[in-house]
């Protein structure tokens, strides 16, 4: 049974194409998380949310944002995509402390 | 401005022998380090932790040591296996950030038999 679960696997869209990518965790954490790992292989944090808070990068776009039906789901929507979201995005969830992730499989997103 | 680096892109040793991974950061707020090891086509997966209390900590073949005056910690496996080839991130939080994670660019380890 997958601790953290995230869907597609593979997304291949064109440009200006609006796409979500969900994710799921069963492991009770109250905080998840999404992550872009560019080209260079940097894991960078895009957003971390529990049920009191949403912490954004600045440095992400408004194009994304999440959304979370219930304290197991965190969803990630993207609208207008562009060539350069191209990436893997990776789940995750955490309790605050320790805060020791658990990871999904991760999503390569295609943008063409 | 990358508050933990990860010095060594990549790392090759032979099977059996000791790799020693290396991570260094800027934040001396950073009180809990974290290790983590990723396969292709996978999530990263936790390896083993650090408080700034300890300045080591042992599970099984996989030994972290921090040295909080020099602001570095390190990973040993031994003996060092096939399956251990994998990119290894070091990461660090501070509760002043919510334990947020800061993320090193990682290390390719690569096992050769």
């Amino acid at each position: 049974d997958t601790a953290v679960s995230q869907t597609p696997k593979y997304l291949v869209t064109q440009m200006g194409n609006d796409k979500s990518i969900k994710c799921e965790q069963n492991l009770g954490h109250d905080t998840m998380y999404w992550y872009k790992q560019d080209s260079k292989k940097f894991l960078k944090i895009m957003f971390s949310y529990n049920n009191k808070e949403l912490i954004i990068n600045e440095t992400v776009p408004n194009r994304f944002s999440p959304k979370s039906p219930d304290k197991a789901h965190l969803n990630l929507h993207i609208n207008s995509l562009e060539l350069g979201d191209s990436a893997v995005y990776f789940c995750a969830s955490s309790q605050v402390f320790p805060n020791i992730q658990y990871f999904g499989a991760g999503t390569r997103l295609s943008v063409l | 401005d990358q508050q933990v680096k990860q010095n060594s892109p990549s790392l090759s040793v032979q099977e059996g022998r000791i790799s020693i991974l290396n991570c260094d950061y800027t934040n001396s707020m950073f009180d809990y380090f974290l290790w983590y090891k990723k396969y292709p086509a996978e999530g990263p997966t936790f390896l083993i932790s650090i408080s700034s209390i300890k300045d080591k900590n042992e599970d099984g073949r996989f030994t972290v040591f921090l040295n909080k005056s020099a602001k570095h910690l390190s990973l040993h496996i031994v003996p060092s296996q096939p399956g251990d080839s994998a990119v290894y991130f070091c990461a660090a939080s501070d509760m002043d950030s919510n334990y947020q994670l800061i993320w090193g660019a990682g290390t390719k380890l690569i096992i050769k038999p």
